[in-house]
């Protein structure tokens, strides 16, 4: 089972500059997130899916878009790149609450 | 300021050692879990803990939580150089799902 897919695994943008960060999980999980990870530093919440059609913001959502396109997909996407925004990006999904997440492998994203 | 706290931040020990990461809140928790991520990794689950007082062992790690239900800590006895890893509490609050600010373990052959 491939379990939960991000793309790109890398990416530079310059100051400015919009990209969308895929995800998509092949488990039936009604809920998926997005964090962003900076160095040596736990993960922050970025936005939220409980289920297909709803959005919710985390911890850190200002710059960010989201789009539940379906069940298997969720979309992350910065609109005009800042270079506070270079981190590693994290997609994860799970069944409901107090089960495990599963993440992608991440997208290292860097704005220059 | 994340909700989930964890201390310390950073830890480097010699083999064999003993060790306990501690992860705090003042929010309150229906569970909590563990998480090991290694470099260029997603976190991958260690353990869920669900009750109030719970403890729970996985070989050499042990994990409490705390009978509030808003604080966790976790044991590790005789590390080893595989234990080495960024070690991560998180806990759900409704839909959402929050991330401590981690635990960067070195275990030093």
């Amino acid at each position: 089972n491939a379990g939960v897919t991000q793309t790109p695994k890398f990416q530079v943008l310059k100051t400015g500059q919009s990209m969308t960060l895929q995800c998509a999980q092949d488990m039936n999980h009604n809920s998926m997130y997005w964090y962003r990870q900076d160095p040596g530093m736990g993960l922050r919440l970025i936005y939220y899916s409980a289920s297909e059609g709803t959005t919710d913001k985390g911890e850190v959502p200002n710059g960010y878009n989201v789009s539940r396109l379906n069940k298997r997909e969720f979309s992350l996407r910065l609109e005009s790149a800042a270079p506070s925004q270079t981190s590693v990006y994290f997609c994860a999904s799970r069944e409901d609450r107090a089960t495990e997440a599963f993440f992608g492998q991440g997208t290292r994203l860097t704005v220059v | 300021t994340q909700l989930l706290e964890q201390s310390p931040q950073f830890l480097s020990i010699q083999e064999g050692e003993n060790l306990t990461v501690y992860c705090n809140s003042s929010s309150v928790f229906s569970s909590l879990q563990w998480y090991r991520q290694e470099p260029g990794e997603g976190p991958v689950l260690l353990v869920t803990v669900v009750t109030g007082g719970e403890v729970k062992k996985l070989k050499r790690l042990t994990f409490q939580f705390g009978d509030a239900r808003k604080d966790s800590s976790l044991h590790i006895t005789a590390a080893q150089p595989g234990d080495t890893g960024l070690y991560l509490c998180a806990g759900g609050t409704g839909n959402q799902f929050y991330f401590g600010t981690g635990t960067s373990l070195t275990v030093i052959p």
